[in-house]
C-alpha cells in the first residue's frame, strides 16, 4: 500500500518562497519518478516537475526558473520550492508518484492548499 | 506548449455511454502512446483510470475504456452510474520530459 503524505505552509505573501515536502510510505522509492502537480481553485491540473531517487530532475518549462525539486532518499521524501510567488500561484499542490517517459501518475498525496495573499 | 483540449462538460443518463475527447498535437497525444485519464471527485485527489491510451489499472471497472486516433484521445464510460459523476482529466507525455494535462471535463449523470 503506497501512501504519500505532504505538508507545508498554507499561506504566503507575494514574493515569498513556497516550500512543501512529501513523505512516501510503502513501495519502492528508488524505482519511480516523483512529481509535483498543482490545481488552481476551480481550474485544471498543471504538472510542475519531477525527480528520481538519484536527484535527476525535469521541470515544466513555464515554471523552470522558479521551481526546485529535491530528494532525501534517507527519509523517502521529496520537496518542492517555488520562489517569488504571486497570487497566480494560489492552488492545491499535490505530490504524486509517477513521471519519467510514461508519465503515469499512479498515486497522489492528499493535496495542500497554498494561498498567496498580501 | 499549450494544454490539451477537452470539452468543458459532458452528460448522460444512467446506463448510457458517454465519450470525452482530448485533443492535442503530433508533439504530444499523436506522437506517443502515453495518454492517461484521471477521475476527480470534488475535494479529492485525482485517481488514475486509464494509462498508455487503453490500459486500466487494477480495480478500475471495465466500463471505462480508452482509445486514440491521430491527435485525439478518448475516454468512454459505458453503463453510466451515479458515482461516475466527476471531473475527468487527460494527460499526455509531450516530449522533452514534459507532461501536459487537459483542461478537464465535468461529467454529469442526469
Amino acid at each position: 500500500q503506497v501512501q504519500l503524505q505532504q505538508w507545508g505552509a498554507g499561506l504566503l505573501k507575494p514574493s515569498e518562497t513556497l516550500s512543501l515536502t512529501c513523505a512516501v510510505y510503502g513501495g519502492s522509492f528508488s524505482a519511480y519518478y516523483w512529481s509535483w502537480i498543482r490545481q488552481p481553485p476551480g481550474k485544471g491540473l498543471e504538472w510542475i516537475g519531477e525527480i528520481n531517487h538519484s536527484g535527476s530532475t525535469n521541470y515544466n518549462p513555464s515554471l523552470k526558473s522558479r521551481a526546485t525539486i529535491s530528494v532525501d532518499t534517507s527519509k523517502n521524501q521529496f520537496s518542492l520550492r517555488l520562489t517569488s510567488v504571486t497570487a497566480a500561484d494560489t492552488a492545491v499542490y499535490y505530490c504524486a508518484r509517477g513521471g519519467g517517459t510514461d508519465m503515469i501518475i499512479g498515486y497522489w498525496g492528499q493535496g495542500t492548499l497554498v494561498t498567496v495573499s498580501s | 506548449q499549450s494544454g490539451l483540449t477537452q470539452p468543458p462538460s459532458a452528460s448522460g443518463s444512467p446506463g448510457q455511454s458517454v465519450t470525452i475527447s482530448c485533443t492535442g498535437t503530433s508533439s504530444d497525444v499523436g506522437g506517443y502512446n502515453y495518454v492517461s485519464w484521471y477521475q476527480q471527485h470534488p475535494g479529492k485527489a485525482p485517481k488514475l483510470m486509464i494509462y498508455e491510451v487503453t490500459k486500466r489499472p487494477s480495480g478500475v471497472p471495465d466500463r471505462f475504456s480508452g482509445s486514440k486516433s491521430g491527435n485525439t484521445a478518448s475516454l468512454t464510460v459505458s453503463g453510466l452510474q451515479a458515482e461516475d459523476e466527476a471531473d475527468y482529466y487527460c494527460s499526455s507525455y509531450a516530449g522533452s520530459n514534459n507532461l501536459l494535462f487537459g483542461g478537464g471535463t465535468k461529467l454529469t449523470v442526469l
